[in-house]
């Protein structure tokens, strides 16, 4: 692994179904946060972990839960999914959320919910 | 509140410069960050600037002015592979990231 993975790179899924999306990073970084990016809008942060076993809500974390067991993996799940959260999803990274340090970003998930 | 404004969508002509303007408004500023994302792929960092004034690396620069409010982020000799998305996103009090919807850049030949 280089960097920072996600997994899967596209779903398509039925309203009502219960949907992990997968996040590691290799890169030993503190940090990590999960966004969704929607068509005319900027990326919004969903929630953030600045170390492991610690995480934290964002703008926008109704429908979304997170863990953080290790350093290495940030998994995003999506409890019952509703249409609304149809949109393009990344993990990113950095060396350490409580001072500036540039963020990696993974190549994203696209997640359609019918 | 916290706001971020970018133009939507600009248009410049291959081996021209443009300039992409970026205003906010965010509490406990901590810093600017620009960011170039292609079409379906993940954003990647361009540059970050703190201070006041002009930050050069290679073809793209990034200014900001605090009291203002305001960044741009400059590209010179511009080339057809600058076809993008470009990000501004400011840095809060938290140190989260408030980001801009992004300008599309459209380079022409």
């Amino acid at each position: 692994i280089a960097g920072i993975t996600q997994a899967p790179t596209s779903q398509i899924l039925a309203a009502g179904r219960r949907m992990t999306l997968r996040c590691t990073q290799d890169m030993r970084h503190n940090a990590m946060y999960w966004y969704r990016q929607d068509l005319g809008l900027g990326l919004r942060l969903i929630h953030y972990s600045n170390t492991a076993g610690t995480t934290g809500k964002g703008e926008v974390p109704d429908g979304y839960s997170v863990s953080r067991a290790n350093t290495d993996d940030f998994p995003l799940t999506l409890a019952s999914a509703v249409p609304s959260q149809t949109s393009v999803y990344f993990c990113a990274s950095s060396g350490d959320g409580t001072d500036y340090n540039e963020q990696f970003f993974g190549p994203g998930t696209r997640l359609t919910v019918l | 509140g916290q706001n971020i404004d970018q133009p939507t969508e600009m248009t410049a002509t291959e081996g021209a410069i443009v300039q992409i303007n970026c205003t906010y408004q965010t509490s406990g500023f901590n810093g600017l960050f620009w960011y170039q994302q292609h079409a379906g792929e993940a954003p990647t960092f361009l540059s970050y600037n703190v201070l006041d004034g002009l930050e050069e690396k290679g073809r793209f620069s990034s200014f900001l002015s605090r009291s203002k409010g305001y960044s741009y982020l400059l590209l010179k000799e511009l080339q057809m592979k600058d076809s993008a998305s470009y990000l501004c996103a400011s840095i809060d009090s938290n140190y989260q990231l408030i980001w801009g919807a992004g300008t599309k850049l459209i380079i022409k030949p």
